[in-house]
């Protein structure tokens, strides 16, 4: 079965701070997500991947930054929190036109 | 508007009943998936279909194309189906990369 493991359940940092998240999935797959999830506006892609080295903006891109240095990790960083990135963030992985696999999910507050 | 839209927002439901859940798009796709979401929990694929009909257990998800809508229905609903259900395409200019656009999600409840 297909693990997706993102470092942290939940993270409190405080506005500046330079945040880093971590995702890890274990199928060898070429696409990685980072997704926030806001009530009322749902999931809203951040940047995705679709191999290593290769990563391409989505919709919010702005406020963040990523690293995919090898195929199984994709790491999203936020260069200097702020208040409005306060959000669950997802990260999800696929095989080309399959179903996405999601982590649990890191909420983080940013104070 | 937005390009996946699902109703109803909110639905909640007495145990056993049979309850259905509905998703519209505007863009061409490729695949449709529907994901379900525990509270706190993270995000499951349930289905991904691009034409007719699959079914999983009491889940059954329907497609149709020319209509650009797709239901979920749950048969004999349980408590334990509360959550959000989330309707997603992949739209057909995305090729490969599966970029989905979600909609906001329906959340239900089943009273027992």
């Amino acid at each position: 079965d297909v693990k997706v493991t993102q470092s942290s359940r939940y993270l409190v940092k405080r506005t500046g701070e330079k945040v880093f998240l971590e995702c890890v999935q274990d199928m060898d797959h070429e696409n990685m997500f980072w997704y926030r999830q806001d009530p009322g506006l749902g999931l809203r892609l951040i940047y995705f991947s679709y191999d290593v080295k290769m990563k391409e903006k989505g919709d919010i891109p702005e406020g963040y930054s990523v690293s995919r240095e090898k195929k199984e990790r994709f790491s999203l960083i936020l260069e200097s929190a702020s208040t409005n990135q306060t959000s669950m963030y997802l990260c999800a992985s696929s095989l080309e036109y399959s179903p996405l696999h999601f982590g649990n999910g890191t909420r983080l507050t940013v104070t | 508007k937005n390009e996946v839209e699902q109703s109803p927002q909110n639905l909640t439901a007495q145990e056993g009943e049979f309850i259905t859940i509905n998703c519209s798009y505007s863009v061409g796709i490729s695949a449709l998936h529907w994901l379900q979401q525990h509270p706190g929990g993270g995000i499951v694929s349930l289905f991904m279909l691009s034409s007719g009909k699959k079914k999983h257990g009491r889940l059954i998800a329907t497609i149709n194309i020319q209509e650009k809508h797709s239901s979920l229905h749950i048969t004999a609903s349980h408590p334990r189906d509360s959550a959000v259900y989330i309707c997603a395409v992949s739209p057909s200019y995305g090729g490969a990369t599966n970029k989905l656009i979600f909609g906001t999600g329906t959340l239900l409840a089943v009273q027992p």
